[in-house]
């Protein structure tokens, strides 16, 4: 198993343009979340699904969209960039609600 | 709400003394508690995990961490430090409930290793 990989592993934007994140896991999981990982802050949750077609928001979703059309694709859509998004990004996913989570190694992104 | 406090955003130990990290957390219910450590430039990988079990749990590369229910914490420590333990770690947890259990991080802990 590949476990939950992310692409890119580093990206550069300009201030205004969007794009994807992707992330995917061939565990077969369930729930699958999008953290960013900020210096000082921890890692908080931006978006999350508990099964394909269902998503919801976390608790930084704002400038963020996502959709989970199957069980192993969830990607993360940056609309609008800004240099507020520079971040750390991670995938993660896991088989029960309440289980351990399988983190992805990383997109880093820089908006400038 | 649930919330996760580390105490200590850099901790650091000779190789072979103890480690010690500190964790408290916040929540209306018993949640599940986990630690987690990342190498430089990559993911977080678990160490343990609690899960309403037994109280003293143990984990990956010796470490180990205590559920106080009475104190609210989750303390992590190792008795002998190496240097391949210099990383950060974050404890984290997940109250559940009937919605999704979201994960709650602490802010981490830098754990330096000295000769």
């Amino acid at each position: 198993n590949a476990g939950v990989t992310q692409t890119p592993k580093f990206q550069v934007l300009k201030t205004g343009q969007s794009m994807t994140l992707q992330c995917a896991q061939d565990m077969n999981h369930e729930y699958m979340s999008w953290y960013r990982q900020d210096p000082g802050m921890g890692l908080r949750l931006i978006h999350y699904s508990v099964g394909a077609g269902i998503t919801d928001q976390g608790e930084v979703p704002n400038g963020y969209n996502v959709s989970r059309s199957t069980t192993e694709d969830f990607p993360l859509r940056l609309l609008s960039a800004a240099p507020s998004q520079t971040s750390v990004y991670f995938c993660a996913s896991s088989t029960t609600r309440r289980g351990e989570q399988y983190f992805g190694p990383g997109t880093r992104l820089t908006v400038t | 709400a649930q919330s996760v406090t580390q105490l200590g955003s850099h901790v650091s130990v000779s190789e072979g003394a103890l480690v010690l990290l500190r964790c408290n957390y916040s929540s209306s219910v018993p949640p599940y508690l986990f630690w987690y450590v990342q190498y430089p430039n990559q993911g977080l990988q678990l160490l343990l995990k609690y899960t309403s079990a037994a109280t003293l749990v143990k984990g990956i590369n010796g470490f180990e961490a205590e559920f106080k229910k009475s104190e609210t914490s989750f303390h992590l420590t190792k008795p002998s430090a190496h240097m391949s333990d210099a990383a950060e770690y974050f404890c984290a947890a997940n109250a559940g409930g009937t919605s999704y259990g979201k994960l709650t991080f602490g802010q981490g802990t830098i754990l330096t290793v000295h000769p």
